[in-house]
């Protein structure tokens, strides 16, 4: 039950579009469709972005959307805008436990 | 809407033990899972373990095993985590969070609880 791999920090201006990638193995990335991305703001509870890799809740901006390639999940932020920095995790469900990236800091320039 | 309403911030001692309650309010516990989550300061989430309470069945991260119980009360639509042995690495935001459907995603998040472990 190792923590997933996601780069430390991204960043990006207004507009840009960024990718934060997410590394696993395949037993949890690559071997399920259970990938998940959460937003934190600081001082607050994290918000699900993105579920079953590519899926977004209702209400969740189509600026956001997810993919997966083998072991690598990636989430896409378009037309960045100012109130999406924050941190993002991504995250890996088994069936048996659920996983952690370690975070990515999002700054928008 | 359901919404996770968690206790208040705990100080205890090394060694010690911490229970935390989350209570659904709004709603029922039906039949999605309770999980629980900590973030320690300026870090990132980890996932401890969750619960079926329909069915009272737990499981838990394997980091924590032996030291973590989570618990659900039905009847009050309340889950719990006790988490004993406690360290001052143990010094954490702890979170629930509900998963509805079997994605594993956590769609409701309790206001979290600062548990701070201190001499």
């Amino acid at each position: 039950q190792s923590a997933l791999t996601q780069p430390a920090s991204v960043s990006g201006s207004p507009g840009q579009s960024i990718t934060i990638s997410c590394t696993g193995t395949s037993s949890d990335v690559g071997g399920y469709k259970f990938v998940s991305w959460y937003q934190q703001h600081p001082g607050k509870a994290p918000k699900v972005m993105i579920y079953e890799v590519t899926n977004r809740p209702s209400g969740v901006s189509n600026r956001f959307s997810g993919s997966k390639s083998g072991n690598t999940a990636s989430l896409t932020i378009s037309g960045l805008q100012a109130e999406d920095e924050a941190d993002y995790y991504c995250s890996s469900y088994t069936s048996s436990y659920t996983v952690f990236g370690g975070g990515t800091k999002l700054t928008v320039l | 809407q359901v919404q996770l309403v968690q206790s208040g911030a705990e100080v205890k001692k090394p060694g010690s033990s911490v229970k935390v309650s989350c209570k659904a309010s709004g709603g029922t516990f039906s039949s999605y899972t309770i999980n629980w989550v900590r973030q320690s300061p300026g870090q990132g989430l980890e996932w401890m373990g969750g619960i079926i309470p329909i069915i009272g069945i737990a499981n838990y991260a394997e980091k924590f095993q032996g030291r973590v119980m989570i618990t659900a009360d039905k009847s009050t639509s309340t889950a719990y985590m006790e988490l004993s042995s406690l360290r001052s690495e143990d010094t954490a935001v702890y979170y629930c969070a509900r998963v509805v459907t079997g994605d594993g995603a956590f769609d409701i998040w309790g206001q979290g609880t600062m548990v701070t472990v201190s001499s």
